[in-house]
Order: C-alpha cells, then structure tokens, then sequence
C-alpha cells in the first residue's frame, strides 16, 4: 500500500533560521513526488515536482530533493510568510495521489 | 490565469438535506478530481474523472455521496442525506494529465448539523 509520512508534524523557526523537512514514503512504481504548500483557508498551492531519485528543484528560499525512500524540502533563512503547512504527495502505480498530513511550519520575526 | 473555481465556499446545513458542491476546473486540464480534508485523516481522495468519465470512485465514503462531470467545465459532488461526520473541507483539483501536478480550488468548508 502507498505510504507517506511527514515529519516533523509541526515545526517553529526563527526567521533566518534554516531547517528540512522531511517526507518518508512507500510506493509502488513512483511517478511523481510533489510538494504543496497550504495556507489556512486555502487550498493546497503546488510548489514542486520530482521525478526520480537524485533529483532537485529550487525556488526562492526552497529547495526540494529527493531519494529512493525520501524526500527533503530545505528552507533557507526563512521569513514569515514562510509559514504554512507543507503537503508532501506520492503518484504511483494506482494513478492516485497519496498525501501525508503535513509540516506546519511557523517563522518567527 | 484563472484557477480552479469552487462554490459555495461555505455550506452549513442540517442533517438530511441535499448538499451540492461545485467545480470549474482549469481550462484545458482534462483530469478532474474530488478531495476531503479532515484534521484526523487529511487529504483523501473521492473520485476522480479523465476526459468526463469517472475513472476511480473507490474512495467514495457512502453510497449518498455521487458525482457528475456533464462537461469539461463542470463537475458537481452530492450529498443526499447528508450527516454530521460529512462535515469536512471539500477540494477540487483539475491537471493536464494523471501524472501532471494538480492545482486545488479554496474548497467548500462543509458544516451539517
């Protein structure tokens, strides 16, 4: 069965205080891995897109990659509106995405 | 660019009316896919259709929930009766194929009482 699982579930920062998060999963026939960000009263917002193992993907202070077990998403001196929950999603052979729960993430000035 | 395209954003109603949920996917996207969202379970996948058609419905909770996509522009998820554990965030998500990224609509936060 397609498994995902985040850690840490929720995760303070000062700002400028760079950290990972981190997505663990189980999938047969791995397609796609991506990542999301959502705020409160929103919908998830689509960050990134990894494909294979060794892969990596930047943009502003995040930085994606990606493993055969794993995958990390960097924040690099990060700033308030940083903050939200970070959804990590696995397509495999099922043709559905599987989420996990989420790194709620807060950035304090 | 105009996004996925969700009404009502609220709906509260009591227990045993008909709910009715809306969706606008992105034009040209011709994936279309219905999620819940609870605290204790998260992001759980409904339905989903390719090109109109309902593809996987596995996810489906009842036999009270049903879903429609009479076009490429437009897709509804019923709930008759409704219940009070079908209280939830209600998302729809459209792509331009199965393995492409998927761009959600704010979603129907759904209250039955």
């Amino acid at each position: 069965e397609d498994q995902v699982t985040q850690s840490p579930e929720a995760l303070r920062l000062q700002e400028g205080e760079s950290s990972s998060l981190n997505c663990s999963y189980t999938v047969s026939g791995l397609r796609g891995l991506f990542w999301y960000r959502q705020d409160p009263g929103k919908g998830p917002e689509f960050l990134f897109t990894l494909y294979s193992a060794g892969e990596e993907k930047e943009k502003e202070r995040l930085k994606a990659t990606l493993t055969k077990k794993e995958s990390f998403l960097h924040i690099t001196a990060p700033k308030p509106e940083d903050s939200a929950t970070y959804l990590c999603a696995v397509l495999g052979n099922t043709d559905k995405l599987i989420f996990g729960t989420g790194t709620r993430l807060q950035v304090f000035p | 660019d105009a996004g996925v395209i969700q009404s009502p954003r609220h709906e509260v109603t009591e227990m045993g009316q008909e709910v009715t949920l809306r969706c606008k996917p992105i034009s040209g996207h011709n994936s279309l896919f219905w999620y819940r969202q609870t605290m204790m379970r998260g992001l759980e996948l409904l339905i989903y259709f390719n090109n109109n058609v309902p593809i996987d419905d596995s996810g489906m909770p009842e036999d009270r929930f049903s879903a429609k996509m009479p076009n490429a522009s437009f897709s509804t998820l019923k709930i008759q009766p409704s219940e009070p554990r079908d209280s939830a965030v209600y998302f729809c998500a459209s792509s331009q194929g199965s393995n492409q990224p998927q761009h959600f609509g704010d979603g129907t936060r759904l209250s039955i009482l």
